[in-house]
């Protein structure tokens, strides 16, 4: 069946650096992929998304890249703030789904000062 | 503007006892989705309305979870004989569709209702 997972449970980066967050799906019919960031107590909160006709796509200091050979896509964030520690989660909509997301299990990052 | 919101914002019930959630969708919005999250993993559908009509309930676990959105905005999920196994983080999102006609998969998320059955 389809799935969405994350590779690492876990990241820390310092501050300033640039952090990479993988995610892999199993459907090769996917076509459509969203980020999510959630902080400590608070829901979801959109970063970007991408459709399988884009290989790149970028917003502000966050850039998702989109490998369908491999079914791997990944959420690269620039100069890492502290501000951006939190759990993040690629999720999906199942195939045939009523637009539901399926959500990856997450990856918490930590900035270190 | 104001996001979702949902109430309460925490939730302690003893086994056995019947709890209800509120969602208030952001105003407009057409689609709104319950997930339950557990500690440390990743949302899970429950249910999915369009305006009042319940579409999908395909991710409810059990005929003890209730959900309704009667009027098309604020709903309701509401569990009965609440277990253990219940506890969880509730979490409402709404969205809404795109103005060509398409829908949108942006979904906005309330801060969710944590639930504790003792």
């Amino acid at each position: 069946g389809e799935s969405v997972g994350l590779h690492l449970p876990t990241l820390s980066v310092q501050e300033g650096d640039n952090s990479i967050i993988n995610c892999a799906y199993s459907n090769s019919a996917s076509d459509y992929f969203i980020w999510y960031k959630q902080e400590s107590g608070k829901g979801p909160q959109f970063i970007i998304d991408i459709r399988s006709n884009m290989d790149k796509r970028q917003g502000q200091r966050v850039t998702v890249l989109l490998n369908k050979t491999v079914k791997h896509l990944s959420l690269q964030i620039a100069a890492t703030q502290p501000g951006d520690s939190a759990v993040y989660f690629c999720a999906e909509p199942p195939w045939g789904s009523a637009r539901q997301l399926t959500f990856g299990s997450g990856t918490q990052l930590t900035v270190l000062p | 503007g104001a996001g979702v919101s949902q109430s309460p914002r925490y939730k302690v019930a003893k086994r056995g006892q019947d709890v209800a959630l509120r969602c208030d969708p952001i105003s407009g919005h057409v689609s709104l989705f319950w997930y339950q999250q557990a500690l440390g993993q990743g949302p899970e559908f429950l249910t999915y309305f369009q305006n009042e009509a319940q579409l999908d309930k395909s991710g409810l676990p059990s005929d003890r979870f209730f959900a309704e959105r009667p009027e098309g905005s604020v709903s309701t999920l509401k569990i009965q004989r609440t277990q253990q196994e219940d506890s969880a983080v509730y979490l409402c999102a709404s969205s809404q569709s795109t103005k060509t006609g398409g829908w949108s998969y942006e979904q906005y998320f309330g801060p969710g209702t944590r639930l504790t059955v003792t």
